[in-house]
């Protein structure tokens, strides 16, 4: 299995821009997290989807961050107009619904907004 | 109170040394648990999940206490290799379909 894929790796974009994330997490895992990582704030959980459904999205920081997981192979997340203070690496995982069972992360996006 | 606290550290210790480290969480129906390893600029990785009755690994040993609500890692005769960022991680909900808290980690540095 090649893992939980993120794309694109790195994004440099400028204030205001869309920008688009992507993860397609491991084949037969029902939930899906986005994470966003800061040395200020550590790994913060902003959304979460089991069987393509958003469960919890307390942690999305404001209006301008949306994620969608059309299927169970495929998910985004959109941050539109994107912030400097936004910059930070967002991580995708995936797990399997089984008790004790851990998450398994993709390698990230690290993304900066000049 | 978050819902997961670490001591961030960093600790810096020589090689060979024994280092421990305290979780706390704040959900007493929190069945999950486990410790994750992140390397510098690297995803998360699981080291270990941690069970009711403790569990070792080679140099590692993890344990749980309920009654104080916190999970504790140990690691033995320390390596360089294990310089990284430990994470405790917590599934603070009975339902296996769930979401997955993270602490903020910390910091183990291992000096020649």
């Amino acid at each position: 299995d090649a893992g939980v894929i993120q794309s694109p790796r790195h994004e440099v974009t400028e204030m205001g821009q869309e920008v688009t994330l992507r993860c397609k997490p491991i084949s037969g895992h029902n939930s899906l997290f986005w994470y966003r990582q800061t040395m200020m704030r550590g790994l913060e959980l902003l959304i979460y989807f089991n069987n393509n459904v958003p469960i919890d999205d307390s942690g999305m920081p404001e209006d301008r961050f949306s994620a969608k997981m059309p299927n169970a192979s495929f998910s985004t997340l959109k941050i539109q107009p994107s912030e400097p203070r936004d910059s930070a690496v967002y991580f995708c995982a995936s797990r399997r619904d089984r008790p004790n069972t851990e998450a398994f992360f993709g390698q990230g996006t690290r993304l900066t907004v000049v | 109170r978050k819902e997961v606290e670490q001591d961030p550290g960093p600790f810096n210790v020589p090689e060979g040394a024994t280092v421990a480290f305290n979780c706390t969480y704040s959900n007493s129906a929190s069945q999950s648990f486990f410790w994750y390893r992140q390397d510098c600029r690297k995803e998360p990785k699981l080291l270990m999940s941690v069970y009711s009755s403790g569990n070792e690994d080679g140099r590692f040993t993890a344990q749980l206490n309920r009654a104080s609500q916190y999970i504790s890692l140990l690691i033995r005769d320390s390596k360089l290799s294990d310089s990284a960022t430990y994470l405790c991680v917590v599934n603070p909900t009975y339902s296996s379909a769930s979401k997955i808290i993270f602490g903020s980690g910390t910091r183990l540095s291992i000096r020649p």
